[in-house]
């Protein structure tokens, strides 16, 4: 069965505070994407990864295809970072041809 | 450019009430996505189509839900007869081709009443 796990569900932080995010799947990944959601707002794209690391500002993903693991980092983090985030999958060769998504992470930064 | 765009924003409805749920995805965007999210938890996958055919639709829960995309742009989900438990925010996604990143609509919040 394909899934996707996170830890952890909630996190609160002080502002600055360096910010990681775990995700574990399961084998038959073609890519890994983490998403963020504000209260009451769409879903936006931050990145979609297969392999190694991507950066985009103070956001950083990594992927780590031996041990079915991501995690999103979020350096000097800022109260405008909260937010849920979610990790998610598109698994290849059987399942669902949609996103296979974890639960989320519920990140509050405090100033 | 316009980004994927859904309508209504929100809908209420009585128990056992037909309902469609419209999405508009960005130009020239051939694979498009339907996901359900429930209070609290992460999104779920309904219904895939590339062009205008559903390619993958095990994510519907029963047959009641139906989707349609005659002319490979707008989608409708359809849902018939319906229940309180499908009270959700239902969301739109498109991308240029199955596996690309995805571009998510503002969803359309169901209630059931």
């Amino acid at each position: 069965k394909n899934e996707v796990e996170q830890s952890p569900q909630n996190l609160t932080a002080q502002e600055g505070e360096f910010i990681t995010i775990n995700c574990s799947y399961s084998v038959g990944i073609s890519a890994l994407h983490w998403l963020q959601q504000h209260p009451g707002g769409g879903i936006v794209s931050l990145f979609m990864l297969s392999s190694g690391k991507k950066k985009h500002g103070r956001l950083i993903a990594t992927i780590n295809i031996q041990e079915k693991h991501s995690s999103l980092h979020i350096t000097a983090s800022h109260p405008r970072d909260s937010a849920v985030y979610i990790c998610a999958a598109t698994y290849s060769g059987g399942g669902a041809d949609g996103l296979t998504f974890g639960k989320g992470t519920h990140l509050i930064i405090q100033p | 450019g316009a980004g994927v765009s859904q309508t209504p924003s929100n809908k209420v409805t009585e128990k056992g009430k037909y309902v469609e749920l419209r999405c508009d995805p960005i130009s020239g965007h051939t694979a498009l996505y339907w996901y359900r999210q429930s209070l609290g938890q992460g999104p779920e996958f309904l219904i895939y189509f590339q062009g205008t055919g559903a390619a993958d639709d095990s994510g519907l829960p029963n047959d009641r839900f139906f989707a349609v995309r005659p002319e490979g742009s707008v989608s409708t989900l359809k849902i018939q007869r319906t229940e309180r438990g499908d009270s959700a925010v239902y969301l739109c996604a498109s991308s240029p081709w199955w596996g690309a990143e995805q571009y998510f609509g503002p969803g359309t919040r169901l209630t059931v009443t």
